[in-house]
């Protein structure tokens, strides 16, 4: 099976722009969730979407959007580029949204805002 | 609100020994722990898990250890090997995954 796969992998905007990001699962996984790694903070939770549906939310503004299509593609999107917001944008994809599913993820997207 | 904390940020071992990785968490509601291993440049490849119902679980050269009363995981790599040489990072699995900030291990030839 392909793995989870991000487009664009690399991406540099300025500050004011904003960005959409795209993300498509492992075939037959159902939800897809995104996370933001920045040095020394990890991976922070930005919002998780099954079946079209937002499940969940981290604690990120409201710049910060996202959506799933039917085919469980999902997008998410960042409004009015803050320089914070230069990180690795990671999606991961599970089958369900059980307890106890693994999420998998793919190589992300570097976004560098100047 | 760090829920899930790795506090060692590097850890080096010589080639052939063993690797201890730990993980401490804060929420007793954690029911799934995961650790993932990360390359420059590479989202977290997964590589090992165990529920709560257990306190160890094994893969060839990987066992991951829960102890729950601890509120503490960790990761034995034995033996470690240069191409372990990459950050590791734990995680937990409550109404979402929850993961710590990554502990950077290199393994000395």
């Amino acid at each position: 099976k392909a793995g989870v796969t991000q487009t664009p992998r690399y991406l540099i905007k300025t500050r004011g722009q904003q960005v959409t990001l795209s993300c498509s699962p492992i075939s037959g996984h159902r939800s897809v969730s995104w996370y933001q790694q920045t040095p020394g903070q990890g991976l922070q939770f930005l919002f998780e979407y099954f079946s079209e549906t937002q499940r969940n939310k981290g604690n990120f503004p409201g710049r910060f959007s996202g959506r799933q299509f039917s085919n469980s593609r999902s997008e998410m999107n960042v409004s009015t580029l803050e320089l914070g917001d230069s990180a690795l944008y990671l999606c991961a994809s599970s089958l369900a949204t059980s307890a106890q599913e693994t999420q998998y993820f793919g190589p992300g997207t570097r976004l560098l805002v100047l | 609100d760090q829920q899930v904390k790795q506090n060692s940020p590097s850890l080096s071992v010589q080639e052939g020994r063993i690797s201890i990785l730990n993980c401490d968490y804060t929420n007793s509601m954690f029911d799934y722990f995961l650790w993932y291993k990360k390359y420059p440049a590479e989202g977290p490849t997964f590589l090992i898990s165990i529920s709560s119902i257990k306190d160890k679980n094994e893969d060839g050269r990987f066992t991951v250890f829960l102890n729950k009363s601890a509120k503490h995981l960790s990761l034995h790599i034995v033996p470690s090997q240069p191409g372990d040489s990459a950050v590791y990072f734990c995680a937990a699995s409550g109404n979402q995954f929850y993961f710590g900030t990554g502990t950077s291990l290199t393994v000395i030839p």
